[in-house]
């Protein structure tokens, strides 16, 4: 069974820095990209950061360019997200998600099928 | 790429077959996902490939599109599909945007 388990949330002071992790178990955790995705209090979705499956590949949105950083340890199955500067509109509960690129009628098709059940980020003084 | 979603919400009933579109600022072919969220959860995959169902999902869940208008529709809407529905695009190399989400509430 595919399981995502993200830790490291808490309430942080605007500036702050706060380091999330994501426990990967149930597949070959070094075959897969994953993202980090956010969903700030009574909101939608927003995808946050992207790393490719060898630590190659990594994007990040323009809203956290800069501040966030995304990296994984597929030795210990785990991904992370280290946050700095850490501002209001950071609050949100930030997911992570399996990132499968694969072939759909032949041609590489990507989808998020797995999901973490979300860690809270709270940004506030 | 901006995705938009149509409508924000909708009141249906158990039975009604509900349909939801979502609009691309540009083409991206067929890279288009569906997801299902639940207050509270976290997403759940639905469809891919703008119209490939996820292992596990109901058959009354279709998706349909190309270019920069899809649809998802669910035929017979059944109470545990109450819940927020977002699309996301995922052409070539980020950011996979996601639309803004349509609430699917009981009449």
């Amino acid at each position: 069974e595919v399981l995502l388990v993200e830790s490291g949330g808490d309430l942080v002071q605007p500036g702050g820095s706060l380091r999330l992790s994501c426990a990967a178990s149930g597949f070959t955790f070094s075959s897969y990209g994953m993202d980090w995705v956010r969903q700030a209090p009574g909101k939608g979705l927003e995808w946050v950061a992207h790393i490719g499956s060898s630590y190659s590949f990594i994007y990040y949105a323009d809203s956290v360019k800069g501040r966030f950083t995304i990296s994984r340890d597929n030795a210990k199955n785990s991904l992370y997200l280290q946050m700095n500067s850490l501002r209001d509109e950071d609050t949100a509960v930030y997911y992570c998600a399996r990132d499968r690129n694969a072939p759909v009628r032949g041609i590489l098709t990507r989808r998020f099928d797995y999901w973490g059940q979300g860690t809270l980020v709270t940004v506030s003084s | 790429i901006q995705l938009t979603q149509s409508p924000s919400s909708l009141s249906a009933s158990v039975g009604d077959r509900v349909t939801i579109t979502c609009r691309a600022s540009q083409d991206i072919s067929s890279y288009l996902a569906w997801y299902q969220q639940k207050p509270g959860k976290a997403p759940r995959l639905l469809i891919y490939a703008a119209s490939t169902l996820q292992s596990g999902v109901p058959s009354r869940f279709s998706g349909s599109g190309s270019g920069t208008d899809f649809t998802l529709t669910i035929s017979s809407l059944q109470p545990e599909d109450f819940a927020t529905y977002y699309c996301q695009q995922l052409n070539s190399s980020p950011p996979f945007t996601f639309g803004g989400g349509t609430k699917v509430e009981i009449k």
